[in-house]
């Protein structure tokens, strides 16, 4: 299966600053996602992923707080900008259709998470 | 819109005896459905899903699910549960009718297995 790592794991930040999350796959991936858990939740979509074009928000996420780069298959980015106590969760990457791994595009596999705390 | 629901938010289960975790969802055309599980400090780790096929899905550790279409139901199980097994599971869809690649997760439910 595909190794998806997540950098930082965690991170303890002040408010009005920003954070950028990286998530990287061993292997050529078909989608990648990113979701916020927040604490005791469930999790939520905040946006696809999309390679070489803007990603795709989910209602209640915007651009200009949470803006996501895809620049390749194997690689994305997550920034967490301006943040607020509101902010702190565990955020988490998922990829589908890992190229070469026999994963296909119907499940999702998750990254070990970053786990962020504003203060 | 497709939803799920995890209408417990713990199960207790002593070792070695059977433990189910329940899941309902609401979806408008055919389920993709999963289960993740998540240990402390973790991310969420894929257990198994049903796609099609036979009703009965088996997946990892030994967890299995079945897919009841008539109760739009899908309830994770295991035989005999290990201690080891304690941890927060998520039951999850995925719309066919219109959700896209959309995954739609349940509230998660705790599971604590004691001696």
């Amino acid at each position: 299966s595909a190794v998806i790592s997540q950098k930082p794991s965690r991170d303890i930040c002040q408010r009005g600053t920003s954070l950028t999350i990286q998530c990287q796959v061993d292997s050529q991936v078909t989608m990648m996602f990113w979701y916020r858990q927040q604490p005791g939740q469930s999790l939520t979509l905040i946006a696809t992923a999309n390679q070489g074009s803007e990603a795709t928000y989910e209602s209640g996420f915007v651009i200009d707080k949470f803006p996501i780069s895809r620049p390749n298959l194997t690689f994305s980015t997550l920034t967490v900008s301006n943040m607020s106590p509101e902010d702190s969760s565990i955020y988490l990457c998922s990829v589908t259709g890992a190229l070469g791994t026999g994963i296909g595009t119907d499940t999702q596999y998750f990254g070990p998470g970053t786990r962020l705390t504003v203060l | 819109a497709q939803s799920v629901a995890q209408p417990e938010d713990q199960v207790n289960v002593a070792e070695g005896n059977p433990l189910t975790v329940k899941c309902t969802y609401s979806v408008s055309g055919n389920p993709y459905l999963f289960w993740y599980v998540q240990y402390p400090n973790r991310g969420l780790q894929f257990l198994l899903k049903y796609i099609t096929g036979d009703n009965l899905v088996k997946g990892s550790y030994g967890f299995e699910a079945e897919f009841n279409k008539s109760q739009t139901s899908f309830h994770l199980k295991k035989p005999s549960a290990l201690v080891s097994d304690s941890a927060l599971y998520f039951c999850a869809v995925r719309d066919l009718g219109g959700g896209g690649n959309k995954l739609t997760f349940g509230t998660g439910t705790q599971l604590k297995v004691e001696l």
